[in-house]
């Protein structure tokens, strides 16, 4: 049973580039959540996805975009790329119907801005 | 809006001690609350998730409770070993299906 993995690893890009992260959820989830951890903090809640519409949105510039798949895989874009945007993005699955569940996180992608 | 805060932010013991992580969070109007641990630049894996209605929840040598009322979590680790050396997040999960996480305690357990 695979769990949540994600696309790429490791990224570096320059100032004002966009990128796009990959992440397909645990078998059997249809619910996808972004995250983005800056180096010693807590991950922080960026969107979630459901029926391929985001559902809930954190804190962020509308820089960072997203999109969900019908097979419930899930993108998460950025546009314009600051220094501030290095990070680890994790991404979680759920299911939504069940409500109350863990969150299963892949391994994340590390995100370098030059 | 909610907020999680850990304490120690920090902790460094010998192996065999017996230790406490403390979580504190605003708003008790929560689902659930889960315990994390991640190792240096990987993901997060799920130790224990606390249900609100529940009071404590165990797995092995882990133990966390929980206090909705006044708004704590503790995680205790029994007969700490170096292995447990590790950075361990609370999050609270609300109404949203959104998990808020605290900063985090970064643990050193010395042989």
């Amino acid at each position: 049973d695979a769990g949540v993995t994600q696309s790429p690893t490791h990224l570096i890009k320059t100032r004002g580039q966009q990128v796009t992260l990959r992440c397909s959820p645990k078998s059997g989830h249809d619910t996808v959540s972004w995250y983005q951890q800056a180096l010693g903090q807590g991950p922080q809640f960026i969107f979630q996805y459901y029926e391929e519409e985001e559902r809930q949105r954190g804190n962020f510039p509308d820089r960072f975009s997203g999109h969900q798949f019908p097979n419930y895989s899930s993108e998460l874009n950025v546009n314009a790329l600051l220094l501030g945007d290095s990070a680890l993005y994790l991404c979680a699955s759920t299911w939504w119907g069940f409500g109350n569940q863990p969150q299963h996180f892949g391994d994340g992608t590390r995100l370098s801005i030059l | 809006k909610q907020e999680v805060t850990q304490i120690p932010a920090a902790l460094s013991v010998p192996e065999g001690e017996n230790l406490v992580l403390n979580c504190s969070f605003t708003d008790s109007a929560i689902y659930n609350l889960q315990w994390f641990r991640q190792d240096p630049g990987k993901g997060l894996t799920s130790l224990l998730l606390i249900q609100s209605s529940q009071r404590e929840q165990t797995s092995g040598r882990l133990n966390a409770s929980l206090d909705k009322s006044s708004g704590r979590s503790t995680l205790y680790i029994a007969a700490s070993q170096p292995g447990d050396s590790a950075t361990y997040l609370c999050a609270v999960l609300d109404a949203g299906n959104m998990l808020t996480f605290g900063g985090g305690t970064r643990l050193m357990v010395k042989p």
